[in-house]
């Protein structure tokens, strides 16, 4: 069983409100990341970090900002929602020598 | 840019075939990994093979890898109904000392009961 959660598993909110997606994970990895995917999709990494106070932007670009301040935690922040931002938003954990560990995902649906 | 890529993009087979799916990458890696995903949920790691390894079994499912051709292929035997997902590989490139894996597009396999 994965020990990485995320929370909301579902959010539909509307467009221009701010929004958190909650990652944290009881595995003591010092890698995280963020994926965004569309149904269907190819998953796209949009932010990862490598350790506390460390976070970087991935291949996609995006309008989210995201902090590593405990180990154990890895939230993403939209400012301003719009209806682009409509996606699944994967999270996940890792240490070198393993694959990664996702979480379940929230489905986002901006209206 | 991805680095993987799988083949077939859909595969649908009968309960008890076995099912084979394709990944080629493009630069040197340290490993390929193998990940299933439900619908709607995350990705679950299946199985990692290192560059130095050409073939690897974890219970139904039989990895191989050939660096020559930068290629692996992924083979579930005696598939089942809860089979059914999508299957991802993912590259972890050499050189660098960052752990940044790359996912192709994934492979939508069907098992019919």
């Amino acid at each position: 069983e994965a020990d990485i959660y995320q929370t909301p598993r579902y959010l539909v909110i509307g467009t221009g409100k701010k929004i958190t997606l909650e990652c944290s994970q009881t595995m003591g990895h010092d890698k995280m990341y963020w994926y965004q995917q569309d149904p269907g999709m190819e998953l796209h990494l949009i932010h990862y970090s490598y350790g506390v106070n460390s976070t970087e932007k991935g291949d996609l670009s995006s309008e989210s900002t995201v902090s590593r301040i405990r180990t154990e935690h890895f939230p993403l922040t939209l400012e301003s929602a719009r209806p682009s931002h409509t996606s699944q938003y994967l999270c996940a954990s890792s240490t070198r020598t393993y694959g990664y560990t996702f979480g379940s995902g929230t489905r986002l649906t901006v209206v | 840019s991805q680095q993987g890529e799988e083949d077939p993009q859909a595969l649908s087979i009968q309960e008890g075939e076995n099912a084979t799916m394709n990944c080629s990458y493009k630069t040197s890696i340290n490993n390929l990994q193998w990940y299933r995903q439900n619908s709607g949920r995350g990705l679950v790691h299946l199985i990692l093979i290192r560059s130095n390894e050409r073939e690897k079994h974890s219970g139904r499912l039989r990895v191989t890898l050939d660096t020559s051709k930068k290629s692996s292929s992924l083979l579930i035997t005696a598939s089942r109904a809860a089979d059914t997902a999508s299957y991802f590989c993912a590259t972890d490139p050499s050189g660098g000392s960052n752990y940044k894996l790359t996912f192709g597009k994934g492979t939508l396999l069907t098992v019919n009961p």
